[in-house]
């Protein structure tokens, strides 16, 4: 089945660089996408990454996507106290053959800024 | 910038009691989502629907649950009989169309059930 596994907590100083990983299982998502959560807030598209790219960069933002491996990777450059958010990395395993037609999501990562 | 709006913001009830959460999707979007969110847990599709029928659901998605759009703009989960572990965050999501990558998602309704 599909599951996108992430860990729980990231701990960075600010003005360095976050590096948010994850893993998923369905080899055929044809988008991966990460969402940033502020508290008491819904979700927000940070940025996605179509399956036969390996990088992506938006600004401070760089996805590496390593479709070998199934590892998916969110580096934040400069990291800023409003950063702080969880960050959830989210599968779709595409709208072809009959797979789920909605998102598969990690648990997410809670990012903490160290001043 | 256009938002998908969900209503209310916080719900609580009674358990046992038939509660309606409602969203407003983008005007111009065909595709709508319900996911939910229990606390501390991972963010779980529910629903998809499109052209006025489920497209797809989740084993989360039982008799309990249903999808509806009465009108033009409005988009609403009803749970038919609450109960304590339907107590999560309700998030409605839409997309212009299936293959378009963006979904946009709403604030969530958080919704207690006691």
């Amino acid at each position: 089945g599909e599951d996108v596994e992430q860990s729980l907590f990231l701990s960075v100083r600010e003005g360095d660089s976050s590096v948010i990983n994850c893993t998923y299982t369905d080899s055929s998502s044809t988008y991966l996408y990460w969402y940033k959560q502020e508290p008491g807030a819904g979700l927000q598209l940070l940025t996605y990454i179509f399956s036969n790219m390996d990088m992506k960069q938006d600004q401070r933002l760089t996805v590496l996507l390593n479709k070998k491996d199934k590892h998916l990777s969110l580096r934040i450059a400069d990291t800023q106290t409003g950063d702080s958010a969880i960050y959830f990395c989210a599968e779709n395993p595409g709208y072809s053959g009959g797979g789920a037609d909605g998102l598969t999501f990690g648990k997410g990562t809670h990012l903490i800024i160290q001043p | 910038e256009p938002e998908v709006t969900q209503t209310p913001s916080h719900q609580v009830t009674q358990m046992g009691q038939e509660v309606i959460l409602r969203c407003v999707p983008i005007s111009n979007h065909l595709y709508f989502y319900w996911y939910r969110q229990i606390l501390g847990q991972k963010v779980e599709f529910l629903v998809s629907f499109y052209n006025n029928e489920i497209s797809e659901k989740s084993e989360i998605f039982d008799d309990q649950f249903s999808v509806e759009r009465p009108d033009g703009s409005n988009f609403t989960l009803k749970i038919r009989s609450t109960k304590l572990e339907d107590s999560a965050m309700y998030f409605c999501a839409s997309k212009e169309d299936r293959a378009n990558t963006e979904a946009f998602f709403g604030q969530g309704t958080r919704l207690t059930v006691v």
